[in-house]
């Protein structure tokens, strides 16, 4: 069956600490791909999104992504975080064939300060 | 910006009771989608549409309805809730099916 997998259910990390988030999907065909965040009680909001060329995808907030085709993976980077990044992401797939979105289960990401 | 709105914020219910969570865009964008998230699921389609009176089933769909008479506004309707629905709803939009799309605010629903 089509599906995303988010590696980890909750990372917790310190300030200033270096940031991976894994996702990879199972569909075959093209895909566009995306990493949405969710701010505690707020709604989801675009990181990023992958479509065609580069295979590394700067976003918002200092956040990159990789697109790994071999791996069917996408994972979601951040140097350095802050306090603020404290929220949870989401990597979502489309599968352009017949329009199909999927999400995966979500990682909450905490940073103590 | 208004952009989408959900309403209700909020609402409880008993089982066996007719809901309906309405969705309201400014933008004019063709697709319109509703979502479930439940913990460990993440976000799960229950139906989208690609425009005005279209509608298509998504990976969660039983027990929901769904209607668009008019692009702007996509009603989701749960005929006769039951407690496993109750989650929190987020409606999106988009102006193409392959493009990042827009989130509301989400109607959290509880049914005792």
């Amino acid at each position: 069956a089509q599906s995303v997998s988010q590696h980890n259910h909750h990372v917790i990390l310190s300030e200033a600490a270096s940031l991976e988030l894994g996702c990879n999907y199972s569909y075959g065909g093209t895909v566009n791909l995306f990493w949405y965040v969710q701010y505690p009680g707020q709604h989801l909001q675009l990181l990023l999104k992958y479509f065609s060329g580069d295979p590394l995808v700067k976003g918002i907030k200092g956040f990159e992504a990789e697109f790994i085709k071999s791996k069917f993976s996408f994972n979601l980077r951040k140097p350095s975080v802050q306090w603020s990044d404290t929220a949870e992401y989401f990597c979502a797939v489309n599968l352009m064939e017949n329009n199909d979105m999927r999400f995966g289960a979500g990682t909450r990401l905490t940073v103590k300060p | 910006d208004a952009g989408i709105t959900q309403s209700p914020r909020y609402k409880i219910t008993e089982t066996g009771r007719q809901v309906t969570l309405m969705c309201h865009q400014t933008w004019s964008h063709s697709y319109m989608f509703w979502y479930r998230q439940d913990l460990g699921h993440g976000l799960r389609l229950i139906y989208y549409s690609a425009a005005a009176d279209i509608t298509d089933k998504g990976e969660v769909s039983d027990g929901y309805v769904v209607s668009r008479s008019k692009t702007e506004n996509f009603p989701l309707t749960l005929e006769s809730a039951t407690r496993s629905q109750t989650s929190v709803y987020f409606c999106a939009s988009s102006g193409y099916s392959n493009q990042p799309q827009h989130f509301g605010d989400g109607t959290r629903l509880s049914i005792l």
